[in-house]
């Protein structure tokens, strides 16, 4: 079955990176787009960005340009998050989640990782 | 861009029916087709529910269903349960690779 499995809980001080992986399993790779999620403590989800897995394009919302990167490794079939500059504001879970190319359907989804950004 | 607008809150009696909705915008839900409603209990990932306005994936109880009139977009949850208790996001394609949720809804049930 598909599976998305994320790495574990991060504490990072303000001004450092996160990096944070998504190993998928359970169909072919290259097959579909790649996301990143967030959600804030008590907060709604927030989009971030997109890598299409077969050429290794990306995109990201204007909010993150410049501190977002996202990355894959087809051999180990692993999709990576790397955000910069961290700020107390970034503290959340971080989900990857894959969609159905073109059509919205993010239908399988990571089980989160929790990022805490503090001095 | 802003987060599409839910109501914070709804709630219901178990049998009754319950409606949300999700206003966007004439760039995101008004001119897209690309609308989707997530399902989140609390600790756990969101679950797809509808997909592409009105599409069920498998495995989802026919009680779920969505619509879509102008920039609103709609789930409607039908014979309420126990179970439904959960907070529920829009999403919208709005262009470019811009994706936009809501603010997100919690679904009591009494």
């Amino acid at each position: 079955q598909v599976q998305l499995v994320q790495s574990g809980a991060e504490v990072k001080k303000p001004g450092a990176s996160v990096k944070v992986s998504c190993k998928a399993s359970g169909y072919i790779f290259t097959n579909f787009y790649l996301h990143w999620v967030r959600q804030a403590p008590g907060q709604g989800l927030e989009y971030m960005g997109v890598i299409y897995p077969d050429g290794g394009g990306t995109g990201y919302i204007q909010k993150f340009q410049g501190r977002l990167t996202i990355t894959r490794d087809t051999s180990t079939t692993t999709l990576y998050m790397e955000l910069s500059s961290l700020r107390s504001e970034d503290t959340a879970v971080y989900y990857c989640a894959r969609e159905i190319p073109v059509t919205g359907n993010f239908d399988s989804w990571g089980q989160g990782t929790l990022v805490t950004v503090s001095s | 861009q802003s987060a599409l607008t839910q109501p914070a809150s709804v709630s219901g009696s178990p049998g009754q029916s319950i409606t949300i909705p999700c206003t966007g915008t004439s760039s995101d839900i008004g001119t897209y087709n690309l609308i989707s409603w997530y399902q989140q209990h609390p600790g756990k990932a969101p679950k797809l529910t509808i997909s592409e306005v009105t599409r069920r994936p498998s495995g989802v109880s026919n009680r779920f269903s969505g619509s879509k009139s102008g920039n609103t977009a709609s789930l409607t949850i039908s014979g309420l349960q126990a179970e439904d208790e959960a907070d529920y996001y829009c999403c919208s394609y709005a262009g470019g690779v811009t994706w936009i949720f809501g603010g997100g809804t919690k679904l009591t049930v009494l």
